[in-house]
């Protein structure tokens, strides 16, 4: 298995504070993704990273934000949780661009409860 | 309409079955197609990439009809193991190159 693990899997929180989740990988591969899964719904993007510094938003990125100090962590924030952003929060990472037939490796997740 | 769509089942069928699951895409312009398979609670993993000229794995047939814009996923003599939801993806470049998921399509193989 790829070497990715989220911190922390599980987390319960109230309206309004901040929550922030850690995506670390052992890999040391370029691209870091976020998405969330919700019933009903296919994975959706967040944010994703291409490389150091390099982020840019996906199709759901309002409420959230990311950095990428080092090639191994990928952080997302929630600067004020609300109830909608409760869901299971997945990380993954891909070698090179997901476009050509290149696997994405998902974390465990973290399952997230905003109260 | 969404960009993948896919039956959410669930099918349940006995082992030994032959299952078929098809999902459809809605960007002519994608260019790499997926199956992955989840588990109840756990991470998506690829089971296969699926090609123009279709591929086979072990009990497992991928097909791909660009001109209708389907993907197939073929699971023959179906496991307890295979009960999972298997998930479709599809790439394309859409300001930047992304992985469209499917809602997925729930199969349970009962004894």
């Amino acid at each position: 298995d790829a070497g990715i693990t989220q911190s922390p899997r599980h987390k319960v929180t109230e309206t309004g504070t901040p929550v922030t989740l850690r995506c670390h990988q052992t890999e040391n591969h370029r691209y870091m993704y976020w998405y969330r899964q919700d019933p009903g719904h296919g994975l959706r993007l967040i944010h994703y990273s291409y490389g150091v510094k390099d982020t840019d938003k996906g199709e759901v990125s309002d409420g959230y934000s990311v950095s990428r100090s080092k090639t191994e962590d990928f952080l997302l924030t929630l600067e004020s949780a609300t109830s909608s952003q409760t869901s299971v929060y997945f990380c993954a990472i891909s070698e090179t661009d997901p476009e050509y037939y290149n696997e994405q490796f998902f974390g465990p997740g973290t399952r997230l409860t905003v109260l | 309409r969404k960009e993948v769509e896919q039956d959410p089942g669930p099918f349940n069928v006995p082992e030994g079955a032959t299952v078929a699951f098809n999902c459809t895409y809605s960007n002519s312009a994608s260019q790499s197609f997926f199956w992955y398979r989840q588990d109840c609670r756990k991470e998506p993993k690829l089971l296969m990439s699926v090609y123009s000229s279709g591929n086979e794995d072990g009990r497992f047939t991928a097909q791909l009809n660009r001109a209708s814009q389907y993907i197939s996923l073929l699971i023959r003599d179906s496991k307890l193991s295979d009960s999972a939801t298997y998930l479709c993806v599809v790439t394309f470049s859409g300001g930047y190159n992304k992985l469209i998921f499917g809602a997925g399509t729930r199969l349970a193989v009962h004894p």
